[in-house]
């Protein structure tokens, strides 16, 4: 049973637009959610992260949005660029504990 | 210094051989981990390690053993491996002390290949 999903596997957007990639999850105990970005050959890359506590947090032109209520939360770029084509996952965890469970990523693919 | 890195960056392997992959950072990090990563699959926590103390192991097969000699150093052995095991093996670190000092970092990986 995924704890977090991520169900769209792909996501194609023009460059200078928005990219919103979304991610849900089932256990009402997660109160800290990462967002990672693939590239291939590489590890996991820190982007942003967002606690329960708050329901926006920005780093230039990344934006992750809590809804609690909803067990959703999403990333949005803006502006996309063709850099940011990368597989992005979404990691939760419970307690501010050390077990992240990640979910199954989106491929962001930029076009320029 | 945000770098982890690991080493080797690819090993191939027979199931009868005994090899190990080490991981180390220098950001001061009490906490490190390692993941399992099979192709267009999300990393999987195999083991953390807390304070150079095993803290977290998520029903690995004892053919993979942790090893932390020291803060800045992890090592995962490996012996009798079996072809599902391959891989890519990552490597994090973090800070253990809760909220967004938790934020994992990690390394590029070490690709397994078991023949």
């Amino acid at each position: 049973d995924q704890q977090v999903k991520q169900n769209s596997p792909s996501l194609s957007v023009q460059e200078g637009r928005i990219s919103i990639l979304n991610c849900d999850y089932t256990n009402s105990m997660f109160d800290y959610f990462l967002w990672y970005k693939k590239y291939p050959a590489e590890g996991p890359t820190f982007l942003i992260s967002i606690s329960s506590i708050k329901d926006k947090n920005e780093d230039g032109r990344f934006t992750v949005f809590l809804n609690k209520s909803a067990k959703h939360l999403s990333l949005h770029i803006v502006p996309s660029q063709p850099g940011d084509s990368a597989v992005y996952f979404c990691a939760a965890s419970a307690n501010y504990g050390q077990n992240f469970v990640f979910g199954p990523g989106t491929r962001l693919s930029v076009l320029p | 210094d945000t770098e982890v890195t690991q080493t080797p960056k690819h090993l191939v392997m027979g199931m009868t051989n005994k090899k190990s992959l080490k991981c180390e950072q220098h950001m001061g990090h009490r906490a490190m981990y390692w993941y399992k990563q099979k192709a267009k699959k999300p990393p999987e926590l195999m083991f953390v390690y807390s304070y150079e103390k095993l803290s977290i192991n998520e029903s690995v097969p004892s053919r993979f053993s942790p090893e932390c000699p020291n803060s800045s150093l992890l090592n995962l052995h490996l012996h009798a491996l079996q072809p599902e095991d391959s891989a890519l093996y990552l490597c994090a670190s973090s800070q253990p002390s809760g909220g967004a000092r938790d934020t994992q970092y990690f390394g590029p990986g070490t690709r397994l290949t078991v023949l």
